[in-house]
């Protein structure tokens, strides 16, 4: 059973970078049939898919209101990936999820558990 | 302002039968990309509810069902029970966005 973790600072401070770290278990990120990407959910509010990538190919797809400060990458020798976001404001304070789908139009096959980030002015 | 929309609550009795729709547009639902539901209780991550449309995963009762008509969708509950009570996401894929999509989320409240 894949098994998704969030880890990273729980606060931020305003105008930083974010940055979080995914540790996959129970499978292999490199097996060349998902898309490993990052949901996020503002505090008593919805979710926004902020992007991923396809770990086979290095391909990446984000979220065009996010684009220009998101980095998604990966690090297939630890099973690992990674979201990096730049000029955080308050309004990034969201909790942050894992998540991995087989392609765009499918559902999000597995979740980690979130991670509540909290930016600090 | 969500891509698409779902009604901010809804509610029912125990037993009693809910629907929860989710309107889009011609180019997400009805550029015939899939839409799929999510059931998310306070605190937790969203857990898959609906893939596909109609389809439910394994472990899902068949309480749940799922339709899609056009530029909209439906989520349907039937039966309802307490444990029911939860925020309730659809997600598609809008091809002018080229992003993945959610609704705004539906509280569901079990009298």
């Amino acid at each position: 059973q894949l098994q998704l973790r969030e880890s990273g600072p729980g606060l931020v401070k305003s105008s930083e970078t974010l940055s979080l770290t995914c540790i996959v278990s129970g499978g292999s990120i490199n097996s060349g049939f998902d898309y490993w990407g990052w949901v996020r959910q503002p505090p008593g509010k919805g979710l926004e898919w902020i992007g991923s990538i396809y770990s086979y190919s290095g391909s990446t797809y984000y979220n065009p209101s996010l684009k220009n400060r998101i980095t998604i990458s990966v690090d297939t020798s630890k099973n690992h990936y990674f979201l990096k976001l730049s000029s955080v404001t308050a309004a990034d304070t969201s909790v942050y999820y894992c998540a991995t789908t087989r392609g765009y139009s499918y559902p999000v096959d597995y979740w980690g558990q979130g991670t509540l980030v909290t930016v600090s002015s | 302002q969500s891509v698409l929309t779902q009604p901010p609550s809804v509610s029912g009795a125990p037993g009693q039968r809910v629907t929860i729709s989710c309107t889009g547009s011609s180019s997400n639902i009805g550029a015939n990309y899939d839409v799929h539901w999510y059931q998310q209780v306070a605190g937790a991550a969203p857990k898959l509810l609906i893939y596909g449309n109609n389809n439910r995963p394994s472990g899902v009762p068949d309480r749940f069902s799922g339709s899609k008509s056009g530029t909209s969708a439906s989520l349907a509950i039937t039966g309802l029970q307490a444990e029911d009570e939860a925020h309730y996401y659809c997600q598609s894929y809008d091809r002018s966005l080229s992003n993945v999509v959610f609704g705004g989320g539906t509280k569901l409240t079990v009298l």
